[in-house]
Order: C-alpha cells, then sequence, then structure tokens
C-alpha cells in the first residue's frame, strides 16, 4: 500500500539538542511539505519542497532545517535554536498544484 | 492581515441533520480551496478541492461552496451519523504561493 511515513511517534528533546524527524513516502509524489500543530490551533507552513534537491522556507522556518536528497524522502531537523518546539509536526506530500495532501500520521515532540 | 477564520466553537448536532460549517478568509485570492478531515492525534484526510471558478463541489454526502466576493466557503455533511464527529480544516491555495495555508478548524460532534 502506498503512504507517508513519519518517524518516530513521540520523541523527546533535552534543551539544546538538535533532533531529526523522519518522513517517507512511496506514493511517487513531487511535492513534500512540513507544518506544525499547536493545540487548538490550524497547521502552520515550515518548508516544502516541489522537486529534489530544492526546497523553500515557509511562514516558520526559523529554528528548522530540512533536505531533500532523494524524492522519497524529507527529513526534518529541529535544532537548538528553535525556542519552543514541542508541537504537533505533520508531513505530507502531493502530486502537485490542484491536488489534495497525502498527510502522516505525524510526530509529537516534547522538550524534556 | 491575512486571516483564514473557521468557528473556534464546536458544533454539536443531531444524527441525520445536516452539519454545515463555515470558512472565511481576508486578504487572500486563492487559486482553489480544500476541505480536510482530523481525527485527534492523527494527520489531516483530504476530502474536497473546489477552483475559484466553481460554485459547487459534490462528493457522497459532501457539498461544498465557494464564494469569492463573499470569500467564503461553506462545507455540508448531509444525514450526519456519529462517525462524522472530527475536526475539520479549510486550506487555501493563494495565488502566487505554492503551499497550502490552513485554518484552525471546527470540531463537529453529531450526537446519536
Amino acid at each position: 500500500d502506498g503512504g507517508i511515513t513519519q518517524s518516530p511517534k513521540y520523541l523527546f528533546r533535552k534543551e539544546g539538542q538538535n533532533v531529526t524527524l523522519s518522513c517517507e513516502q512511496n506514493l511517487n509524489h513531487d511535492a513534500m511539505y512540513w507544518y506544525r500543530q499547536d493545540p487548538g490551533q490550524g497547521l502552520r507552513l515550515i518548508y516544502y519542497s516541489q522537486i529534489v534537491n530544492d526546497f523553500q522556507k515557509g511562514d516558520i522556518a526559523e529554528g528548522y532545517s530540512v533536505s531533500r536528497e532523494k524524492k522519497e524522502s524529507f527529513p526534518l531537523t529541529v535544532t537548538s535554536a528553535q525556542k519552543n518546539p514541542t508541537a504537533f509536526y505533520l508531513c505530507a506530500s502531493s502530486i502537485g498544484q490542484n491536488y489534495g495532501y497525502t498527510f502522516g500520521s505525524g510526530t509529537r515532540l516534547t522538550v524534556v | 492581515s491575512q486571516k483564514i477564520e473557521q468557528n473556534s466553537e464546536a458544533l454539536n448536532i443531531q444524527e441525520g441533520k445536516t452539519a454545515t460549517l463555515t470558512c472565511n478568509y481576508t486578504n487572500y485570492s486563492p487559486a482553489y480551496l480544500q476541505w480536510y478531515r482530523q481525527d485527534p492525534g492523527r494527520g489531516p484526510v483530504f476530502l474536497l478541492l473546489i477552483r475559484e471558478n466553481e460554485k459547487e463541489k459534490r462528493k457522497e454526502r459532501l457539498k461544498v461552496t465557494f464564494d469569492t466576493t463573499l470569500k467564503q466557503s461553506l462545507f455540508h455533511i448531509t444525514a450526519s451519523q456519529p462517525a462524522d464527529s472530527a475536526t475539520y480544516l479549510c486550506a487555501l491555495m493563494d495565488t502566487g504561493r505554492r503551499a497550502l495555508t490552513f485554518g484552525s478548524g471546527t470540531r463537529l460532534q453529531v450526537q446519536p
């Protein structure tokens, strides 16, 4: 079955640590996205990528970094510069413009 | 400033009735608008897409309208069922942008 897989489901980060969230898709989608969701709020765009080896900042990119070395993979690194990283992180992919997004099941990141 | 507004109060209705959810936007020129369903702790699931030149779209018990003059989309679920209980998110693709912007969602509770 085709889909988009995020791992881990839960992640705990100590202050000052960098952590990387995995996102893998086997849908052959060109575009991939990272969103952050805080309780009771909508999704906010962190980074997105339309093609391999190219990505753009979203609305809240500060303190985050990404790479897109393979079509299937779009990992997100939450750096120590992100002051309030506790949130639910969602990865999505789409065939392209004018199509719905397929979302993963999310990673819940907590700073301890 | 740009805003996407969905009713933050939960909508409670009786099983069998029609649920109507509202999405209003300010200072956007959307090429199209989408609706998603999100269950607690899960990623959103794509439901419907409606383009700026379309007035109405239907899929089974779902209907979406899009009024670019009023800057509003309405999402209807007819013959609602308890299984329809979830949070519903609207999202729009602003002209010149290449990723969706999401509203904060409205929680629907269908009582048996």
